[in-house]
């Protein structure tokens, strides 16, 4: 059975750090997603990762993808407030899709 | 733009009330989901659907129903509402290709039921 576990599940942090969120998973996987939510609003897409090694980057946001350790990565490069919300990583496996718990990040000034 | 919309934001019923949530998508989509979401514990997948009249149990199915009689719309149905389904439920819809496996899922607003 396919099980995604994030961590952590809550981050404060301070403008200008940087920081990583953690997505660990329990089977072979095809390709992963990675979703934003802002608070009282639905998921939004935010990456996709198609195989090993794969890296995308938008703005302060980086995904990357390492499939033989089962694990994919969100850096955040020098947060700001705006990055405030709930990200979660939701992992693809033969028919499955599993969702993480979810990291509700906190931006502080 | 793909388009999935629920019919409420903001649902409170009683105790043995019989609820129903709608979910319609626009883009032809074969899938479709139901997701309760609860603090801590992320989204849980109640049923989803595959296809017209088809349905699959997900993790959570106990207490709900699901409809699916056209493509485009997929309902998720409390039989008899109680207090621990008070909840944030999402509804998602995605492509499915049989040689690609699950796609990108495509989320609605949500409904926020209370069940007093």
């Amino acid at each position: 059975e396919l099980k995604v576990e994030q961590n952590p599940l809550f981050l404060s942090m301070q403008e200008g750090k940087n920081y990583t969120i953690y997505c660990n998973y329990s089977t072979t996987s095809d390709r992963l997603y990675w979703y934003r939510q802002d608070p009282g609003k639905s998921l939004e897409s935010l990456f996709v990762l198609l195989s090993n090694g794969a890296v995308k980057q938008e703005g302060r946001l980086m995904a990357s993808l390492d499939t033989k350790a089962r694990l994919s990565t969100l850096h955040i490069t020098a947060a700001v407030h705006d990055l405030s919300a709930t990200y979660f990583c939701a992992v693809v496996s033969v028919r499955d899709m599993r969702f993480g718990a979810g990291t509700r990040l906190t931006v502080k000034p | 733009d793909v388009k999935v919309t629920q019919s409420s934001r903001y649902l409170v019923k009683r105790t043995g009330e019989k609820v129903f949530l709608e979910c319609v998508q626009d883009m032809d989509h074969e899938n479709m989901f139901w997701y309760r979401q609860d603090p801590g514990l992320g989204l849980r997948l109640i049923y989803f659907s595959y296809d017209v009249k088809m349905k699959e149990k997900g993790d959570i199915p106990e207490g709900y129903s699901v409809s699916r009689e056209k493509k485009e719309r997929f309902s998720l149905i409390l039989e008899s509402a109680s207090t621990n389904q008070t909840s944030m439920y999402l509804c998602a819809s995605s492509f499915f290709r049989l040689e690609v496996g699950p796609n990108e899922q495509f989320f609605g607003p949500g409904t926020r039921l209370t069940v007093l």
